[in-house]
Protein backbone atom coordinates (compact mmCIF):
# COMPACT_ATOMS: atom_id res chain seq x y z
CA UNK A 1 0.00 0.00 0.00
CA UNK A 2 1.42 3.50 -0.86
CA UNK A 3 2.81 5.55 1.75
CA UNK A 4 3.42 9.27 2.72
CA UNK A 5 7.34 9.84 3.69
CA UNK A 6 8.60 12.10 5.87
CA UNK A 7 12.01 12.67 7.31
CA UNK A 8 13.89 13.10 9.75
CA UNK A 9 11.36 10.85 11.92
CA UNK A 10 13.45 13.14 14.61
CA UNK A 11 14.96 16.36 14.43
CA UNK A 12 16.83 18.78 17.27
CA UNK A 13 17.73 21.95 16.78
CA UNK A 14 18.70 24.91 18.69
CA UNK A 15 16.06 28.25 19.29
CA UNK A 16 16.30 30.38 16.46
CA UNK A 17 17.81 28.25 13.77
CA UNK A 18 16.23 27.22 10.21
CA UNK A 19 14.82 23.95 10.08
CA UNK A 20 13.25 21.84 7.07
CA UNK A 21 10.86 19.06 7.21
CA UNK A 22 10.60 16.90 4.39
CA UNK A 23 7.52 14.79 2.90
CA UNK A 24 7.38 12.42 0.00
CA UNK A 25 3.53 12.54 -0.71
CA UNK A 26 1.85 9.91 -2.51
CA UNK A 27 2.97 9.94 -6.26
CA UNK A 28 -0.82 10.60 -7.69
CA UNK A 29 -1.99 12.88 -5.15
CA UNK A 30 -2.89 15.95 -5.53
CA UNK A 31 -3.33 17.86 -2.28
CA UNK A 32 -0.60 17.91 0.45
CA UNK A 33 -1.32 19.15 4.09
CA UNK A 34 0.87 20.01 7.11
CA UNK A 35 -0.48 19.41 10.56
CA UNK A 36 1.24 19.47 14.19
CA UNK A 37 0.55 18.13 17.32
CA UNK A 38 1.98 19.55 20.42
CA UNK A 39 2.97 17.33 23.23
CA UNK A 40 -0.49 15.77 24.79
CA UNK A 41 -2.68 18.28 22.52
CA UNK A 42 -4.95 17.26 19.39
CA UNK A 43 -3.81 17.50 16.04
CA UNK A 44 -3.68 20.94 13.98
CA UNK A 45 -4.28 22.28 11.08
CA UNK A 46 -1.45 23.97 9.70
CA UNK A 47 -1.45 24.46 5.86
CA UNK A 48 -3.18 22.99 2.65
CA UNK A 49 -1.62 23.24 -0.83
CA UNK A 50 -2.98 22.52 -4.37
CA UNK A 51 -1.60 23.26 -7.58
CA UNK A 52 1.63 24.79 -6.43
CA UNK A 53 0.37 27.33 -4.20
CA UNK A 54 -1.14 27.41 -0.54
CA UNK A 55 -5.10 26.99 -0.58
CA UNK A 56 -5.48 27.66 2.83
CA UNK A 57 -3.60 28.52 6.20
CA UNK A 58 -4.07 28.49 9.78
CA UNK A 59 -3.60 31.15 12.55
CA UNK A 60 -0.49 28.83 13.17
CA UNK A 61 0.75 29.13 9.82
CA UNK A 62 2.76 33.17 10.07
CA UNK A 63 5.20 34.43 8.34
CA UNK A 64 7.65 32.08 10.17
CA UNK A 65 6.66 29.31 8.01
CA UNK A 66 6.65 28.76 4.23
CA UNK A 67 5.90 25.78 1.88
CA UNK A 68 7.07 24.21 -1.15
CA UNK A 69 6.90 21.24 -3.72
CA UNK A 70 10.30 22.23 -5.03
CA UNK A 71 10.70 18.66 -7.54
CA UNK A 72 7.36 17.66 -8.06
CA UNK A 73 7.69 14.98 -5.62
CA UNK A 74 8.78 16.27 -2.26
CA UNK A 75 6.44 18.69 -0.20
CA UNK A 76 8.52 20.33 2.58
CA UNK A 77 7.79 22.76 5.74
CA UNK A 78 10.13 25.28 6.56
CA UNK A 79 10.53 27.09 9.92
CA UNK A 80 12.64 30.58 9.37
CA UNK A 81 14.00 30.77 13.38
CA UNK A 82 11.97 28.33 15.50
CA UNK A 83 10.99 28.92 18.88
CA UNK A 84 10.48 26.71 21.79
CA UNK A 85 6.83 26.38 21.19
CA UNK A 86 7.73 25.53 17.86
CA UNK A 87 8.17 21.91 19.41
CA UNK A 88 5.62 19.45 18.42
CA UNK A 89 4.83 16.18 16.36
CA UNK A 90 4.86 17.25 12.53
CA UNK A 91 2.66 15.17 10.09
CA UNK A 92 2.16 15.35 6.35
CA UNK A 93 -0.77 14.19 4.57
CA UNK A 94 -1.94 14.14 1.35
CA UNK A 95 -4.90 13.07 -0.64
CA UNK A 96 -6.13 12.39 -4.32
CA UNK A 97 -9.91 14.31 -4.05
CA UNK A 98 -10.63 16.69 -1.20
CA UNK A 99 -14.61 15.42 -1.03
CA UNK A 100 -14.95 11.91 0.43
CA UNK A 101 -11.66 10.93 0.17
CA UNK A 102 -9.55 10.48 3.59
CA UNK A 103 -6.17 11.50 3.55
CA UNK A 104 -2.91 9.28 4.00
CA UNK A 105 -0.71 10.99 6.81
CA UNK A 106 2.94 10.16 6.96
CA UNK A 107 4.60 8.71 9.78
CA UNK A 108 5.74 12.24 11.66
CA UNK A 109 8.85 14.16 12.40
CA UNK A 110 9.19 15.24 15.93
CA UNK A 111 11.10 18.50 16.22
CA UNK A 112 12.60 19.17 19.43
CA UNK A 113 13.22 23.33 20.06
CA UNK A 114 15.78 23.40 22.70
CA UNK B 1 -16.64 27.22 12.67
CA UNK B 2 -15.70 23.62 12.30
CA UNK B 3 -15.47 21.85 16.36
CA UNK B 4 -15.09 18.02 17.11
CA UNK B 5 -15.98 17.21 20.73
CA UNK B 6 -14.54 14.04 21.83
CA UNK B 7 -15.64 14.26 25.24
CA UNK B 8 -13.55 10.74 27.12
CA UNK B 9 -9.96 11.29 27.24
CA UNK B 10 -9.27 7.71 28.13
CA UNK B 11 -11.56 4.14 28.00
CA UNK B 12 -10.87 1.23 29.40
CA UNK B 13 -12.80 -1.88 28.96
CA UNK B 14 -12.30 -5.77 28.93
CA UNK B 15 -11.60 -7.64 26.36
CA UNK B 16 -14.79 -8.77 24.80
CA UNK B 17 -16.70 -6.09 26.24
CA UNK B 18 -18.74 -3.58 23.59
CA UNK B 19 -16.96 -0.22 23.14
CA UNK B 20 -18.31 3.52 21.89
CA UNK B 21 -15.89 5.69 21.83
CA UNK B 22 -18.22 9.21 21.41
CA UNK B 23 -17.50 11.98 19.29
CA UNK B 24 -20.09 14.74 18.87
CA UNK B 25 -19.17 17.36 15.95
CA UNK B 26 -20.12 21.55 15.09
CA UNK B 27 -20.29 22.60 11.84
CA UNK B 28 -23.16 24.70 9.46
CA UNK B 29 -23.03 23.32 6.33
CA UNK B 30 -22.96 19.24 5.20
CA UNK B 31 -19.54 17.67 6.88
CA UNK B 32 -17.38 14.61 6.29
CA UNK B 33 -16.57 12.26 9.23
CA UNK B 34 -13.40 10.30 10.10
CA UNK B 35 -12.03 8.28 12.85
CA UNK B 36 -8.62 7.67 12.67
CA UNK B 37 -6.21 5.25 14.95
CA UNK B 38 -2.87 5.97 15.88
CA UNK B 39 -1.34 3.29 17.50
CA UNK B 40 1.63 3.35 19.78
CA UNK B 41 4.55 5.36 18.08
CA UNK B 42 2.82 5.00 14.44
CA UNK B 43 1.39 6.96 11.80
CA UNK B 44 -2.56 8.07 11.91
CA UNK B 45 -4.77 5.77 10.19
CA UNK B 46 -8.14 5.91 8.12
CA UNK B 47 -10.20 4.01 10.34
CA UNK B 48 -13.53 4.94 9.19
CA UNK B 49 -15.26 7.40 6.26
CA UNK B 50 -19.15 8.13 7.46
CA UNK B 51 -19.09 8.30 3.46
CA UNK B 52 -18.49 4.60 3.37
CA UNK B 53 -20.73 3.24 5.69
CA UNK B 54 -18.43 0.37 6.35
CA UNK B 55 -16.82 -1.80 8.77
CA UNK B 56 -12.85 -1.61 9.74
CA UNK B 57 -11.66 -4.43 12.14
CA UNK B 58 -15.20 -4.89 13.51
CA UNK B 59 -15.92 -1.13 14.09
CA UNK B 60 -18.93 1.26 12.59
CA UNK B 61 -19.79 4.23 12.93
CA UNK B 62 -23.16 6.70 12.25
CA UNK B 63 -23.64 9.78 11.32
CA UNK B 64 -26.20 11.13 13.41
CA UNK B 65 -27.20 14.67 11.69
CA UNK B 66 -30.03 15.25 14.36
CA UNK B 67 -27.63 14.89 17.42
CA UNK B 68 -24.13 15.79 15.80
CA UNK B 69 -22.81 12.55 16.60
CA UNK B 70 -20.35 10.08 15.13
CA UNK B 71 -19.78 7.45 17.75
CA UNK B 72 -17.83 4.45 17.20
CA UNK B 73 -18.69 1.25 18.08
CA UNK B 74 -17.13 -1.65 18.46
CA UNK B 75 -19.40 -5.21 19.70
CA UNK B 76 -16.62 -6.79 21.57
CA UNK B 77 -13.22 -5.23 22.01
CA UNK B 78 -9.76 -6.68 21.24
CA UNK B 79 -6.52 -6.07 22.81
CA UNK B 80 -5.05 -5.07 19.79
CA UNK B 81 -7.82 -2.49 19.52
CA UNK B 82 -5.62 -0.81 22.40
CA UNK B 83 -4.70 2.84 20.68
CA UNK B 84 -5.52 6.24 20.73
CA UNK B 85 -8.93 7.17 18.55
CA UNK B 86 -9.04 10.73 16.66
CA UNK B 87 -12.86 11.45 15.26
CA UNK B 88 -12.39 14.45 12.28
CA UNK B 89 -14.48 16.54 10.38
CA UNK B 90 -14.07 17.76 6.97
CA UNK B 91 -16.25 20.76 5.72
CA UNK B 92 -16.41 21.08 2.36
CA UNK B 93 -16.77 24.09 -0.16
CA UNK B 94 -14.96 27.13 -0.16
CA UNK B 95 -11.42 26.72 1.72
CA UNK B 96 -13.07 24.61 4.27
CA UNK B 97 -11.27 21.20 2.83
CA UNK B 98 -9.15 20.67 5.98
CA UNK B 99 -8.95 18.29 8.67
CA UNK B 100 -10.37 19.44 12.29
CA UNK B 101 -9.63 16.72 14.96
CA UNK B 102 -10.84 15.93 18.05
CA UNK B 103 -8.69 15.91 21.25
CA UNK B 104 -8.71 11.90 20.47
CA UNK B 105 -9.34 9.21 22.98
CA UNK B 106 -7.11 6.48 24.38
CA UNK B 107 -8.44 3.40 24.32
CA UNK B 108 -7.27 0.81 26.67
CA UNK B 109 -8.68 -3.31 25.82
CA UNK B 110 -7.63 -5.34 29.36
CA UNK B 111 -7.22 -8.89 28.93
Amino acid sequence: EPEVTQTPSHQVTQMGQEVILRCVPISNHLYFYWYRQILGQKVEFLVSFYNNEISEKSEIFDDQFSVERPDGSNFTLKIRSTKLEDSAMYFCASTLFRDNYGYTFGSGTRLTVV
Amino acid sequence: AQRVTQPEKLLSVFKGAPVELKCNYSYSGSPELFWYVQYSRQRLQLLLRHISRESIKGFTADLNKGETSFHLKKPFAQEEDSAMYYCALKGSGGSNYKLTFGKGTLLTVNP
